[in-house]
């Protein structure tokens, strides 16, 4: 399994500003996603972050917006830029498992986001 | 695109009640099949997952699952919920080489003492 921590675990931001969320794993994983889960819903990917390349963007999600860091193995960053209310939601860090739970996907505890 | 259907948005049952959630996925290929539970205030955890052999797989605190891949389901049952088991539910699935997974829109359990 993986160990998944995020920091900040949550914050209220004013419109307009950027929040850079960051994403730390226990051990060396090849992908890394990232998720927004929007209150009351489920989640959506917004990318996958695989070091040395740039990020792969989901529909709807562009990295303007979005700009994804993958500077080594264990570590990535998600920022939120020029946020809006739209964008108060729960950000979520994700990796596969290696060896047998190469399948699974661990999350982290989630980034809760209040833009006011 | 794959997609994930949850038909309960809400289901509300009493303690010693058997449990039911539905999940229908649209991809016909080899896929990796899981629950997910989101206790409140918490982060999300696996509760269960089918990869391949038998379709009736058991997970953490007494859930099980069928995989029935001529109806596309793979269906979360409890034979007796507790209160401790009010969370919400997420069934996902992973599919093709992206490894990426997409997850139903959620099901949330109340469990009433």
């Amino acid at each position: 399994s993986a160990v998944i921590s995020q920091k900040p675990s949550r914050d209220i931001c004013q419109r307009g500003t950027s929040l850079t969320i960051q994403c730390q794993v226990d051990s060396q994983v090849t992908m890394m996603f990232w998720y927004r889960q929007q209150p009351g819903q489920s989640l959506t990917l917004i990318a996958t972050a695989n070091q040395g390349s740039e990020a792969t963007y989901e529909s709807g999600f562009v990295i303007d917006k979005f700009p994804i860091s993958r500077p080594n193995l264990t570590f990535s960053t998600l920022t939120v830029s020029n946020m809006s209310p739209e964008d108060s939601s729960i950000y979520l860090c994700s990796t596969n498992g290696a060896g047998r739970s190469y399948n699974e996907q661990f999350f982290g505890p989630g980034t809760r986001l209040t833009v006011l | 695109a794959q997609s994930v259907s949850q038909h309960n948005h809400h289901v509300i049952l009493s303690e010693a009640a058997s449990l039911e959630l539905g999940c229908n996925y649209s991809y016909g290929g080899t896929v990796n099949l899981f629950w997910y539970v989101q206790y409140p205030g918490q982060h999300l955890q696996l509760l269960l997952k089918y990869f391949s052999g038998d379709p009736l797989v058991k997970g953490i605190k007494g859930f099980e699952a069928e995989f029935i891949k001529s109806k596309f389901s793979f269906n979360l049952r409890k034979p007796s919920v507790q209160w401790s088991d009010t969370a919400e539910y997420f069934c996902a699935v992973l599919s093709g080489s992206a490894r990426q997974l997409t997850f139903g829109s959620g099901t949330q359990l109340t469990v009433l003492p």
